[in-house]
């Protein structure tokens, strides 16, 4: 089965302060993705990627960063977090594009920002 | 740009009580339709994958079938452990972005 780890559950910070969430995926996977979850607008891509340091803007990259080292990393920076960034964060894996495979998800982090 | 609607919004079903949601799509060429289960405060559980009109797949009391402008995921004879959220997403292929809809909260009251 396919794991991919968030590093945090739960996460609370405050204004101004950069944050970083880390993700881990164990099956090889080329892409990864990060996302958020909010009541009412559904799952919103924020970022992905196709390969070691390669990166591409999804919907909403506004204030927010990314970082792929290693292939089975990747990471999500918040560079001065604000309140509108409270949210769910959801990290996810895939096959290449092309493969027409679904995105194997973790479990999230709740990030409350003060 | 691709769409995906969901309905309903929310269901509430008597255990036992079987019945269908909705996942009706726009997309250019779909190269994949998925289904997934989202449990509170978990990330969604890759759950089906439909690729062409008229491809059914089945788990336990769960049924995805798929037309060329929708999908229906069926339920029957649902238990309490069935609640959730149930969130289905087209692929139009190459490097286009995965669309989600906004899920239909299911209810099974005992």
């Amino acid at each position: 089965d396919v794991k991919v780890t968030q590093s945090s559950r739960y996460l609370v910070k405050r204004t101004g302060e950069k944050v970083f969430l880390e993700c881990v995926q164990d099956m090889d996977h080329e892409n990864m993705f990060w996302y958020r979850q909010d009541p009412g607008l559904g799952l919103r891509l924020i970022y992905f990627s196709y390969d070691v340091k390669m990166k591409e803007k999804g919907d909403i990259p506004e204030g927010y960063s990314v970082s792929r080292e290693k292939k089975e990393r990747f990471s999500l920076i918040l560079e001065s977090a604000s309140t509108n960034q409270t949210s769910m964060y959801l990290c996810a894996s895939s096959m290449p594009f092309g493969s027409n495979q679904p995105q194997h998800f973790g479990d999230g982090t709740r990030l409350s920002i003060l | 740009e691709d769409q995906v609607t969901q309905s309903p919004e929310a269901l509430r079903l008597q255990e036992g009580e079987s019945s269908s949601l909705n996942c009706s799509y726009t997309v250019s060429g779909l190269r994949g339709l998925f289904w997934y289960r989202q449990d509170p405060g978990k990330g969604p559980e890759f759950l089906f994958t439909l690729y062409s009109a008229g491809e059914e797949k089945e788990k336990e009391r769960l049924k995805a079938t798929l037309t060329k402008k929708e999908s229906f995921l069926h339920i029957t004879a649902p238990k309490p452990e069935d609640s959730a959220t149930y969130l289905c997403a087209v692929y139009s292929g190459g490097y286009q972005k995965v669309t989600f809809g906004i899920g239909t909260k299911l209810q099974v009251i005992p």
